[in-house]
């Protein structure tokens, strides 16, 4: 399976601030078609996860510009510009590359 | 809207067989292209593939688990439904049924629902 590593577990931000979250995967997620299959989500407490972004850089319908998406191959940053309270949570990688799709371990995202 | 509805047991005993069942209500399990299937998540662990069924009617499995899982679906009522057999304590974590649109991309997750295996 690809292990996906996500740093730091956990972030405390102050709200207007901005944060990062880092994901690496233990092999390139490129596939064949040009297309980079990994995925964040966000699970709120209480709440099923919810799709952030897809493909490294596209926001899922409704997502707010505040989250972005960057990397490439096996190196992949969520940016959260900004930070309200709502974006408090779990944040997750997963990637969608090979057979089973394999989730990091979540950074748990406080603010302030 | 989609939705997405998981229910069954939330308490099965070691040994024995975990069933759930999924209900979707707001689009139908044979709609073209999605894949429709079940996601864990153990208490203080990462989240866990464990299988789908495409709208055509094939399976997919999560290897480490194929030798007890079974999804099944029907789709008279539009539901799909996951057994997962000879459960263990390692077993215990809140079940989401999701859609896959295709490479373990999930856009719609049911809101889960803990099983706990034990005596």
């Amino acid at each position: 399976d690809i292990l996906m590593t996500q740093t730091p577990l956990s972030l405390s931000v102050t709200p207007g601030q901005s944060a990062s979250i880092s994901c690496k995967s233990s092999e390139s997620l490129l596939h064949s078609n040009g297309r980079t299959y990994l995925y964040w989500y966000l699970q709120k407490p209480g709440q099923s996860p919810q799709l952030l972004i897809y493909e490294v850089t596209s926001r899922f319908s409704g997502v707010p510009d505040r989250f972005s998406g960057s990397g490439s191959g096996t190196d992949f940053t969520l940016k959260i510009s900004r930070v309200e309270a709502e974006d408090v949570g779990f944040y997750y990688c997963m990637q969608g590359l090979r057979m089973p799709g394999t989730f990091g371990q979540g950074t748990k995202v406080e603010v302030k | 809207q989609l939705q997405l509805q998981e229910s069954g047991p939330g308490l099965v005993k070691p040994s024995e067989t975990l069933s759930l069942t999924c209900t979707v209500s707001g689009g139908s399990i044979t709609s073209p292209g999605s894949f429709w299937g079940w996601v864990r998540q153990p208490p203080g662990k990462r989240l866990e593939w464990i299988g789908s069924v495409h709208y055509s009617g094939d399976l997919h499995y999560n290897p480490s688990l194929t030798s007890r899982i079974t999804i099944s679906r029907d789709t008279s009522n539009n539901e799909y439904s996951l057994r997962l057999t000879s459960v263990t304590a390692a077993d215990t974590a809140v079940y989401y049924c999701a859609r896959d649109k295709g490479q373990w991309l999930v856009d719609s997750w049911g809101q889960g629902t803990l099983v706990t295996v034990s005596s």
